[in-house]
Parts: structure tokens; C-alpha cells; sequence
């Protein structure tokens, strides 16, 4: 059955650089996107970016200079770097399949929770 | 795009049937897709492009809409549709969600 899996570290610095790693399985990375959603504490849920099937990304343009997202398609692993760490980018980051070639989410990571803090 | 949704929080006793809104800044035909999320859980989809059904998703839930007004109906709330509910629009970069509307037991 798909499911996602999201793992990184749980505390970081501000300043820091931040990566996530998302590990799929049950579909192929060329043939479903994963985008990156992001929930502070409390908060709602904030879309970060995706890498569609065939490898183009788009960004949030909100964390686009700070955000990278990859793929490695051989370990299913889709992967997320964001530098310049702030307080505020504190929260749960899940990632997330799109139905196939739609905009929708139609499963989710249990999600990672990121705390960056001095 | 701003997707506003309304009201921020209802409170509902079980068996009421409601509507929740979702409106958008400008038109998105009718690629906006409605989430649920019960506390500590990820969200899950309920209704895909405005009125698409999801598969094992009770038929209670239902969606409407076009353009910049959207609805999600539940038929008689039951129990465990307490959570928050939010809207999502996929007609445009970048994607956006709704803030989100918190059912509750009255």
C-alpha cells in the first residue's frame, strides 16, 4: 500500500540549514509528485513546495530562496533543504503524494515535528 | 490566491446536518479540494475538485461550488467528524490553503 515516511532532525539552530527526507513506497516517484506541507503549532497548513513526476519543482514563493526540494527516484527518497533557519519555521513538516497529475493530496506522511530554537 | 473559509469555528450538536464555506480571491473553476484533520493526525482528503467524490470517505460529506464559492455539506454530523476542516486550491502557483474552520460539540 503507498505509504510516506518523513525523517530528519527534530531540533535545529536558527541559522541552520534544514534536511527532511520523505521515503515512499507503494508508488514510483515518476508517476506521482510529493510536495512538502508545513503546520506550526496550532496553525494551519502551509504549502511548501513539490517535485512533480517528471522532476520540475515549484516553490512557495514565500521560502523559494531558502527551499530546495530533490529526488533520489532509485531509493524512493524525496528530499527537502531549506537554510537560513528562523524560529518561525518551526512546526510539522509532512510530506505528501499528489494524486496523479492533480493538484490534490491523497495521502500524507505522519509528519515530522522541527523545532528551531537557540 | 487567499482562500477564505468561514465560519473560523461551529459548534454543532451530533446529528445536525451544516455547511462550511471556502471562498476564493479570484476564480479557480473548481480545483479546490477539502481536508480533514482530527487532533495529532495528518489531514486527509474528503472531496476533490469542488464535488468529486473520495473513495471510503462517508457519503455525508458532499461539495459544491464553482468560480470563487465553495461548500462542504455533512449530513448529520456524527461523533467523530469534530476536527478541522480546510480548503485547498490547485488552479494556480503557488497552491494555498484555507485557515481552516474547527468543528465542535456544542
Amino acid at each position: 500500500q503507498v505509504q510516506l515516511e518523513e525523517s530528519g532532525p527534530g531540533l535545529m539552530q536558527p541559522s541552520e540549514t534544514l534536511s527532511l527526507t520523505c521515503t515512499v513506497s507503494g508508488f514510483s516517484l515518476t508517476s506521482n509528485g510529493v510536495g512538502w506541507v508545513r503546520q506550526p503549532l496550532g496553525k494551519g497548513l502551509v504549502w511548501m513546495g513539490t517535485i512533480w513526476a517528471g522532476g520540475s519543482t515549484n516553490y512557495n514563493s514565500a521560502v523559494q530562496s531558502r527551499l530546495s526540494i530533490s529526488r533520489d527516484t532509485s531509493k524512493s527518497q524525496v528530499f527537502l533543504k531549506m537554510n537560513s533557519l528562523q524560529p518561525e519555521d518551526t512546526g510539522t513538516y509532512y510530506c505528501a503524494r499528489h494524486q496523479a497529475g492533480s493538484g490534490y493530496f491523497d495521502y500524507w506522511g505522519q509528519g515530522v515535528m522541527v523545532t528551531v530554537s537557540s | 490566491i487567499m482562500l477564505t473559509q468561514s465560519p473560523a469555528t461551529l459548534s454543532v450538536t451530533p446529528g445536525e446536518s451544516i455547511s462550511l464555506s471556502c471562498r476564493a480571491s479570484q476564480s479557480i473553476s473548481t480545483n479546490l479540494h477539502w481536508y480533514q484533520q482530527k487532533p495529532n493526525e495528518s489531514p486527509r482528503v474528503l472531496i476533490k475538485y469542488a464535488s468529486q467524490s473520495i473513495s471510503g470517505i462517508p457519503s455525508r460529506f458532499s461539495g459544491s461550488g464553482s468560480g470563487t464559492d465553495f461548500t462542504l455539506n455533512i449530513n448529520r454530523v456524527e461523533p467523530e467528524d469534530f476536527s478541522v476542516y480546510y480548503c485547498q486550491q490547485s488552479n494556480s502557483w503557488p497552491f494555498t490553503f484555507g485557515s481552516g474552520t474547527k468543528l465542535e460539540i456544542k
